[in-house]
């Protein structure tokens, strides 16, 4: 079964916008991890954030964490018509084993 | 980042056919692999955890018996897909970890179309 519940399941904005999804899931956490996906195409790992931190950055991509609401966010700040894909949430626990979430589908427009 | 990479990435077979799929971590050991399947427009499931040396680890509804998979060795595990069905193409995709708290590193994928 699928550990998080992403939303929006789609999010269409134009380029320059700010692109921001939410991810909740149920039980305990080792990490949390956010993919993209191109469709049809392999995953690429975006970042990861530790149960114990609460926000992380990296390029355009920022990603909070709560631990009390169980819940993250991904923001992609200044979105390009290239960040166009499927973004995915994944829990993982202390062996490493993924949950994926249902994945938030987003097209960005010129 | 560390590589895994999976062969084939795409396959067409018969029903009724075997289709094995390999996964091998190219640059570490993987004491622990995950196998996941896809179907269009949905999310990752995890189908087993593949671990080294021991039989693998199934969730809930994945068929063993029809999904083998086998973790001979700390860089490689395999999934056979037995007497394949066309409900069972999809895209399937395994990953590997060198060690806890780190992310999870993915192979390609492959996409398998049962005919």
């Amino acid at each position: 079964s699928q550990q998080g519940e992403e939303d929006p399941q789609a999010l269409s904005i134009q380029e320059g916008e700010n692109a921001t999804m939410n991810c909740s899931y149920k039980t305990s956490i080792n990490n949390l991890q956010w993919y993209r996906q191109n469709s049809g195409r392999g995953l690429v790992h975006l970042i990861l954030i530790r149960s114990n931190e609460r926000e992380k950055h990296s390029g355009r991509l920022r990603v909070t964490l709560d631990t009390s609401k169980k819940s993250s966010s991904l923001l992609i700040t200044a979105s390009r018509a290239a960040d166009t894909a499927s973004y995915f949430c994944a829990t993982a626990d202390s062996w490493g084993k993924l949950q994926f979430g249902a994945g938030t589908q987003v097209v960005v427009t010129p | 980042g560390a590589v895994v990479s999976q062969h084939p990435s795409w396959v067409i077979c018969k029903s009724g056919t075997s289709v094995k799929i390999e996964c091998r971590s190219l640059d570490f050991q993987a004491t622990t692999m995950f196998w996941y399947r896809q179907f269009p427009k949905q999310s990752l499931m995890l189908m087993a955890t593949s671990n080294e040396g021991s039989k693998a680890t199934y969730e809930q509804g994945v068929e063993k018996d029809k999904f083998l998979i086998n973790h001979a060795s700390l860089t490689l595990s395999t999934l056979t897909v037995t007497s394949a069905h066309p409900e069972d193409s999809s895209f399937y995709i395994c990953s590997a970890s060198d060690r806890v708290n780190t992310e999870a590193f993915f192979g390609q994928g492959t996409r398998l179309t049962v005919v």
